[in-house]
C-alpha cells in the first residue's frame, strides 16, 4: 500500500502570506495526486487534480507541483476563507490513499 | 444542480447492520464511478470502497473488506453501502464521492463532487 505523509500537520499563518503544503508518497505514484480543501463540519472539496491541474472555479491562487514521491500545495496570498484543514491524495493505484492533513490556522 | 445526497447513518450496536444510500441528482448517473470514503471523529479521511459506472467492478479497502459490500442501482441513480459486522472503529461520518472522469475509459480518478456525509455511530 502507498503511504501519503504531509507537512506540516499544522501551520499557522496570516491573511497575504504566501504557504507551502508538503506530501511524499511513500513510492512513486507519478502524477497521481489530488489536493482537497476541507472546513469544519464540511465535506472536502477538490482544488488540484494530477498534480497541478486547477479545479473549475477555484483560485488561482491555489497551484501544485510535484511528480513522482514529492508534491507541494501553494497558495500564493492567504484569503480568510483559506483557513481550513488540507489533504493530499494518492490515485495511482487501490487502495486509494489520502495524507494525514494539514491544519491551516490563522496566526 | 450536480449532486450528491446521504441518508441511512444512524446508531447502531455493535455486531448489527446498517445500509447506506447515495443519492445522485443533475448528472449523467450512470457514466460515472463511486466512492464512499469516511471520517472518524477529530481524524483524517479514509476511502471505503468503489464501485465503476456500470456495477461490475467493485473495491474495498482491508479494513471492510468482507463487512461491508457496495452496489448500485443506475435507474434510481443511486449506490449503496451495506455495512454488517459493525465495529466501534466503524464510527465516522461517510461520504459519497464522484470520480471526476466520466465514461469506459477511465481509471482511477480524483473525486470531484461529495455528499455532504451522513454519521455512522457504532455502540452498545
Amino acid at each position: 500500500d502507498i503511504q501519503m505523509t504531509q507537512s506540516p500537520s499544522t501551520l499557522s499563518a496570516s491573511v497575504g502570506d504566501r504557504v507551502t503544503i508538503t506530501c511524499r508518497a511513500s513510492q512513486s505514484i507519478s502524477s497521481w495526486l489530488a489536493w482537497y480543501q476541507q472546513k469544519a463540519g464540511k465535506a472536502p472539496s477538490l482544488l488540484i487534480y494530477k498534480a497541478s491541474s486547477l479545479e473549475n472555479g477555484v483560485p488561482s491562487r491555489f497551484s501544485g507541483s510535484g511528480s513522482g514521491t514529492e508534491f507541494t500545495l501553494t497558495i500564493s496570498s492567504l484569503q480568510p476563507d483559506d483557513f481550513a484543514t488540507y489533504y493530499c491524495q494518492q490515485y495511482n493505484a487501490y487502495p486509494v490513499s489520502f495524507g494525514q492533513g494539514t491544519k491551516l490556522e490563522i496566526k | 444542480q450536480v449532486q450528491l445526497v446521504e441518508s441511512g447513518g444512524g446508531v447502531v450496536q455493535p455486531g448489527r447492520s446498517l445500509r447506506l444510500s447515495c443519492a445522485a441528482s443533475g448528472f449523467a448517473f450512470s457514466d460515472y464511478a463511486i466512492y464512499w470514503v469516511r471520517q472518524a471523529p477529530g481524524k483524517g479521511l479514509e476511502w471505503v470502497a468503489v464501485i465503476s459506472y456500470h456495477g461490475y467492478n467493485n473495491n474495498y479497502a482491508a479494513s471492510v473488506k468482507g463487512r461491508f459490500t457496495i452496489s448500485r442501482d443506475n435507474f434510481r441513480d443511486t449506490v449503496y453501502l451495506q455495512m454488517s459486522s459493525l465495529r466501534a472503529e466503524d464510527t465516522a461520518v461517510y461520504y459519497c464521492a464522484r470520480d471526476r472522469c466520466s465514461g469506459g475509459s477511465c481509471q482511477l480518478n480524483s473525486f470531484d463532487i461529495w455528499g455532504q456525509g451522513t454519521m455512522v455511530t457504532v455502540s452498545s
